[in-house]
Parts: C-alpha cells; sequence; structure tokens
C-alpha cells in the first residue's frame, strides 16, 4: 500500500464548476501539506501550503486537511480550462523533510 | 518562473553512458532536493542536500550520485545509464528553515536510447 493515495481520473468538468481532488494518507507523521499542479511536461508548481489540520483560501483555491480521518482535499472554484492539469498531493513530517507524493489527479476542464 | 534554474533541458544518450544534470536553486535556499518523475512511478524522491552536506536519501541507485558545491548549485550524476533510466528529473529547493513549500525547476528530461 501506498503512503499516499490520489485517485489518477481522469477528471473532466465544464467550465465554471466546482472541483474536488482529494488525498489519503496513512502515515500519521506528516504535519505539512501541499498541491501542486503540473502542466504536461512542466515542473511541480506549489498552489497551497498547510500545516496541520485546518482550512486555507487563496483566491479560487481551498486547501483542507482532516489529520484525524488522514484526508485533504483541494477545492478549486470557477473552474477555468486554464486549470486543465495533473494535481499532485504532497506531504512531509517535518520542514526540511523529502515531500512524499500522490501520484496525481489529471484534470480537463471543458468550454 | 520557481527563481529555480536546471540544465540541460533534454539530453539523449545511449545506454552505458554517463551525464550530468544541473540545478541552481533560489536565491539564498540552502536545501536542494532532486527527484525522477517517470510514467509508472510518479515523483519519487532521490537524495537532498543542505549547503553541501548530504542530508536524506532516497531511492537512488548507487549508479547514481550528486553534490552541492559551495555556490550552492547542485549536478546529479548518472552512470552506466539503463532504458529505465529514461524520466523526468527535477530538483527543488527550500529556504535555509525548511518553512514552506519546496519550489521545483523546470526539470531535465532524460531519454536513454
Amino acid at each position: 500500500q501506498k503512503e499516499v493515495e490520489q485517485d489518477p481520473g481522469p477528471l473532466s468538468v465544464p467550465e465554471g464548476a466546482i472541483v474536488s481532488l482529494n488525498c489519503t494518507y496513512s502515515n500519521s507523521a506528516f504535519q505539512y501539506f501541499m498541491w501542486y499542479r503540473q502542466y504536461s511536461r512542466k515542473g511541480p508548481e506549489l498552489l497551497m501550503y498547510t500545516y496541520s489540520s485546518g482550512n486555507k483560501e487563496d483566491g479560487r483555491f481551498t486547501a483542507q486537511v482532516d489529520k484525524s480521518s488522514k484526508y485533504i482535499s483541494l477545492f478549486i472554484r470557477d473552474s477555468q480550462p486554464s486549470d486543465s492539469a495533473t494535481y499532485l498531493c504532497a506531504m512531509r513530517p517535518g520542514t526540511a523533510s523529502k515531500l512524499t507524493f500522490g501520484t496525481g489527479t489529471r484534470l480537463q476542464v471543458t468550454l | 518562473d520557481s527563481g529555480v534554474t536546471q540544465t540541460p533541458k533534454h539530453l539523449i544518450t545511449a545506454t552505458g553512458q554517463r551525464v550530468t544534470l544541473r540545478c541552481s536553486p533560489r536565491s539564498g535556499d540552502l536545501s536542494v532536493y532532486w527527484y525522477q518523475q517517470s510514467l509508472d512511478q510518479g515523483l519519487q524522491f532521490l537524495i537532498q542536500y543542505y549547503n553541501g552536506e548530504e542530508r536524506a536519501k532516497g531511492n537512488i541507485l548507487e549508479r547514481f550520485s550528486a553534490q552541492q558545491f559551495p555556490d550552492l548549485h547542485s549536478e546529479l550524476n548518472l552512470s552506466s545509464l539503463e532504458l529505465g533510466d529514461s524520466a523526468l528529473y527535477f530538483c527543488a529547493s527550500t529556504k535555509a528553515g525548511g518553512g514552506g513549500g519546496q519550489f521545483f525547476g523546470p526539470g531535465t528530461r532524460l531519454t536513454v536510447l
């Protein structure tokens, strides 16, 4: 079993929809949680960074962490075709530790 | 633009050869991490350096090695290349305290023929 599980998709939604992306994990030591966006053959781009449980909002993006359930989510409001990409969750136990990634969910936002 | 640079963008080489990938972290960042991304394995951590010293190792093959120089740039050396080493190689950097996320470079695409 992988430490971090993420549905690979693809997930196809119409423009303007609310998108929900999720990851589950098994290692209770994880304290820092991130979401990255990766366009095809490009480097991952950091979208959201959160520590421990709670919510964080940045523009159209909201990240949620529920450590009791070992479950994290990323919500995208008013989705745009430019949001079409692969979204990777990542997490680590300490501030300087390596990241453990989910396999990524491929999102397609259609006109 | 994350501020992390990597060269070259693409590398095409033959089995058995040796290549060197280069990474320059963001200004002021002391930690450099190397990751490999292949279609079947996703993003896998290889090795971490902090201010010139190796800090952590992941699933890095013995044929692979890395170092971080006094100017903080890092190089990943891959030798005795095999077809299965074909992948995207990314480096990432973080600030001195490690807080905040890791910022990734654009990657080097390695093709071994």
